[in-house]
């Protein structure tokens, strides 16, 4: 979904660095997520955030930190980069109906290796 | 404690034949539960959603699921399978505002 768009697409670093992985959107949505993907294991929620002052844990946070910039941006950090932390990783976003989260919008992803 | 159990890794369905993707949850409160495509190097995409209204569930490109309490299951179907439903498929349960993924069931179309 255009909407939600990651930067960059792909990267390759090495252990030990500092990695930043951007997200932002239009879509206008107070809620956005970060999810890692690895084969088998389906998406896991890293960390979300319900509005600027709001940063959740999620299942798997550790080693990693987030920044919610603004409504429409939120950045994940690997502030010190390990080989099992290579992944895909999505930003999504959502709606809140009836006090819960809704629908999610997953940007295109961002496929991170680390060396 | 929430989780979602896909109960395959890996359908494999002629073209033109029932497709049957299973998917059983555990939820401590009354969820929400999502299904979500993923096409291959794409993002995530809905295919239907189910949040306490009826029970059977319409999504997109035929596909359909229902919500059966008794039996904790969140199944999708479609009566007939085309080459380009190839994709990986995700059941998601959200019973407050966190999300939880299946593993996903991989779903193969031949000719």
């Amino acid at each position: 979904d255009a909407d939600v768009t990651q930067t960059p697409r792909n990267r390759i670093t090495k252990t030990g660095k500092r990695i930043m992985l951007e997200c932002s959107q239009t879509k206008g949505h107070d809620r956005m997520y970060w999810y890692r993907q690895d084969p088998g294991l389906g998406l896991r929620l890293i960390y979300y955030s319900f509005d600027v002052k709001d940063i959740n844990k999620g299942e798997i946070s550790d080693g990693y930190s987030v920044s919610r910039q603004a409504q429409a941006k939120f950045s994940l950090s690997l502030e010190s980069a390990i080989p099992n932390q290579t992944a895909l990783y999505f930003c999504a976003t959502s709606v809140v109906r009836g006090g819960r989260s809704d629908t999610q919008y997953f940007g295109p992803g961002t496929r991170l290796t680390v060396l | 404690a929430q989780s979602v159990t896909q109960l395959d890794s890996h359908v494999s369905v002629s073209e033109g034949t029932p497709v049957l993707l299973r998917c059983n949850y555990s939820s401590s409160y009354s969820p929400s539960l999502f299904w979500y495509v993923q096409h291959p190097n794409k993002g995530l995409q809905l295919l239907l959603k189910y949040t306490s209204a009826a029970t059977l569930v319409k999504g997109i490109n035929g596909f359909e699921a229902e919500f059966k309490k008794s039996e904790t299951s969140f199944h999708l179907t479609k009566p007939s399978a085309h080459m380009s439903d190839a994709a990986e498929y995700f059941c998601v349960v959200s019973p407050n505002n966190d999300m939880r993924f299946g593993a996903g069931t991989r779903l193969t179309v031949k000719p």
